[in-house]
Parts: structure tokens; C-alpha cells; sequence
């Protein structure tokens, strides 16, 4: 399968709690984001990275929130001190600007992954 | 403050009942206005990008139209494997990267 890949699926922990989420990008796109979706609501951005540089982040990005991508292929979602309101589904997603695709991939072309879902109790 | 709102939240239609979606955009400077496709339980999946005011792009069964201040996404004799949320996404001058999107419309398609 050539597509992003999230894991885990479904994450269940407790308030206070740390947890992680990695996620594989579709292997020749440089850009990854992370975004946050809860029920009945739209993606929200969080943050993205060209290659391994961080290079925007939203305000939702608390302290307790912080990204990895160590060598600009997979990336890591950490949240320390979870929070009930972190409950929600974590999606990451790919595309790839400059060089030969420019012309066919736009920066609002992305490819999803299928999400990781938290719950915190 | 930028915005993106899409109606209605939910839309009930028979196979073969045609209807549009809607999303009212304020943005500044549109860099791009985005349709998704998300199944339950899955992530997003692409669908159109327009740019420009007139712009129409079509598949299937799905036509996508771009005004000044919003989008429509019409759907013709949609059968039940259409049923879905709908999202629309704004891109604008001074987002950067970021997709700024609307709430969705679940659409769901009875044989």
C-alpha cells in the first residue's frame, strides 16, 4: 500500500496520560501536516513540515503538543498531560511541492491518512 | 476573520435527486477552494481544487463551481455510494499552508 499510514488506529488512555502517534507519508512527498478533527466538525490545521523543518503551527498547538519529523519521512505527534479535550481524530497528510510535480500537485492537494483516533477517559 | 461554512449540515435525498451543496467562504486573497470526500471513520479524500471565479471542474456525477464568495458542489442523479461528508477547504494569502475548512455536509443517498 502506497498510501499515509497512521498508528496506532485508536488510541484509549487516561487523563494525565502521554501518548504518540506516528504517521508514514506517501514516500516521495516532502510536506506532512497534522491535523485534528472532532465529531461533526472539520479538519482543523495544526502544524506542517517541508523535509524535516517545522515550518508553520497553528495556535491549537499548545505546549503540551509537539511534532517531529527527524529525517523528513515519518513524523511523530506527541501529546504530553493529555487532556478530555484532547479527544478527537488526529489525521496526517502528504502532498509534494517543487520539482517535477509542481504542475500537477497544488498545495491543497492532500492526501489523508485514515486518522488516529484518541479518547481520553 | 477567515471563515468557511458549508450547508446544509445534513441533506436527505432519493437515488436519482439532484441537489447542491453549499460554501460561503471570507478570506482573504483565495488561493485555492478545495473539495473532500470523507467516508466514515476515514480520512479525507480529494476531490477539486478551483482557483478562479467561473471556474467549473466535473466528475462523475460531481461538478464543482467557484463565485467570488462561495462554491457549490452539485451532485446529478446521485446513487446511495455518493452518500458521504462533503468538506470544502479555503486556502488564502496569508494562510501559508494552511486549509482552512468548513463543517461538512453529511449527505446521505436512500435507494
Amino acid at each position: 500500500d502506497t498510501g499515509v499510514s497512521q498508528n496506532p488506529r485508536h488510541k484509549i488512555t487516561k487523563r494525565g496520560q502521554n501518548v504518540t502517534f506516528r504517521c508514514d507519508p506517501i514516500s516521495e512527498h516532502n510536506r506532512l501536516y497534522w491535523y485534528r478533527q472532532t465529531l461533526g466538525q472539520g479538519p482543523e490545521f495544526l502544524t506542517y513540515f517541508q523535509n524535516e523543518a517545522q515550518l508553520e503551527k497553528s495556535r491549537l498547538l499548545s505546549d503540551r503538543f509537539s511534532a517531529e519529523r527527524p529525517k523528513g519521512s515519518f513524523s511523530t505527534l506527541e501529546i504530553q498531560r493529555t487532556e478530555q479535550g484532547d479527544s478527537a481524530m488526529y489525521l496526517c497528510a502528504s502532498n509534494h511541492v517543487g520539482g517535477i510535480e509542481v504542475s500537477r500537485v497544488g498545495t491543497g492537494e492532500l492526501f489523508f491518512g485514515e486518522g488516529s483516533r484518541l479518547t481520553v477517559l | 476573520e477567515d471563515q468557511v461554512t458549508q450547508s446544509p449540515e445534513a441533506l436527505r435525498l432519493q437515488e436519482g435527486e439532484s441537489s447542491s451543496l453549499n460554501c460561503s467562504y471570507t478570506v482573504s486573497g483565495l488561493r485555492g477552494l478545495f473539495w473532500y470526500r470523507q467516508d466514515p471513520g476515514k480520512g479525507p479524500e480529494f476531490l477539486f481544487t478551483l482557483y478562479s471565479a467561473g471556474e467549473e471542474k466535473e466528475k462523475e456525477r460531481l461538478k464543482a463551481t467557484l463565485t467570488k464568495k462561495e462554491s457549490f458542489l452539485h451532485i446529478t442523479a446521485p446513487k446511495p455510494e455518493d452518500s458521504a461528508t462533503y468538506l470544502c477547504a479555503a486556502r488564502h494569502n496569508n494562510a501559508g499552508n494552511m486549509l482552512t475548512f468548513g463543517g461538512g455536509t453529511r449527505l446521505m443517498v436512500k435507494p
